[in-house]
């Protein structure tokens, strides 16, 4: 196991309310992914960060921002909550080599009613 | 966009066959990796295959990375109840992401 833990790990909120979901390693990996899973689609990217401060758009950003602050939080924050972005959420870290291994949290499952 | 896709879907044996899943795309990938995923967890990484040919075997678990490095394959020897799990495929696009198929379900029964 990587260290990484995912808070909360169960969340059920309504639409058009801000969801900030919180991922912590105790690793020291410079890389931090966000994915969303669904039935039928697998894994997909939302934002990925590459260092402190440094983030990207993934293959599914609409609707989302992170933040990094710190090398070991990496946060995920859904502005106005729709029904569409009830999903189980994952993080993930590597170490960033192009062959590396990516560590996944315990997942968040987020319900929007 | 790069699409990984995985066959079977869903796969239900009985304890001791055989079985072959497979992972394709038309897009070539730098490496790819075999994830099992089990209920309320995230995925655990099984193998990275990096050369095109390569083939890997841990235990009774063959994994074959096709030569042009676009697809993969997963076979599972005398299949056990405790490989029961949802098995997905990442394509890894040259450092810049990681690329996921939908996955396999299998469910081995007793």
């Amino acid at each position: 196991d990587a260290g990484i833990t995912q808070s909360p790990r169960h969340k059920v909120t309504e639409t058009g309310t801000p969801v900030t979901l919180r991922c912590h390693q105790t690793e020291n990996h410079r890389y931090m992914y966000w994915y969303r899973q669904d039935p039928g689609h697998g894994l997909r990217l939302i934002h990925y960060s590459y260092g402190v401060k440094d983030t990207d758009k993934g293959e599914v950003s609409d609707g989302y921002s992170v933040s990094r602050s710190k090398t070991e939080d990496f946060l995920l924050t859904l502005e106005s909550a729709t029904s569409s972005q009830t999903s189980v959420y994952f993080c993930a870290t590597s170490t960033g080599t192009d062959t590396d291994t990516q560590y996944f949290g315990p997942g968040t499952r987020l319900t929007v009613l | 966009t790069q699409l990984l896709e995985q066959s079977p879907q869903f796969l239900s044996i009985q304890e001791g066959e055989n079985l072959t899943v497979y992972c394709n795309s038309s897009s070539v990938f730098s490496s790819l990796q075999w994830y099992r995923q089990e209920p309320g967890e995230g995925p655990v990484l099984l193998v990275t295959v990096v050369t095109g040919g390569e083939v890997k075997k841990l235990k009774r678990l063959t994994f074959q990375f096709g030569d042009a490095r676009k697809d993969s394959s997963l076979h599972i020897t005398a299949a056990q109840p405790g490989d029961t799990g949802l098995y997905l495929c990442a394509g890894d696009n040259y450092g810049q992401n990681f690329v996921f198929g939908p996955g396999t379900r299998l469910s081995v029964l007793p």
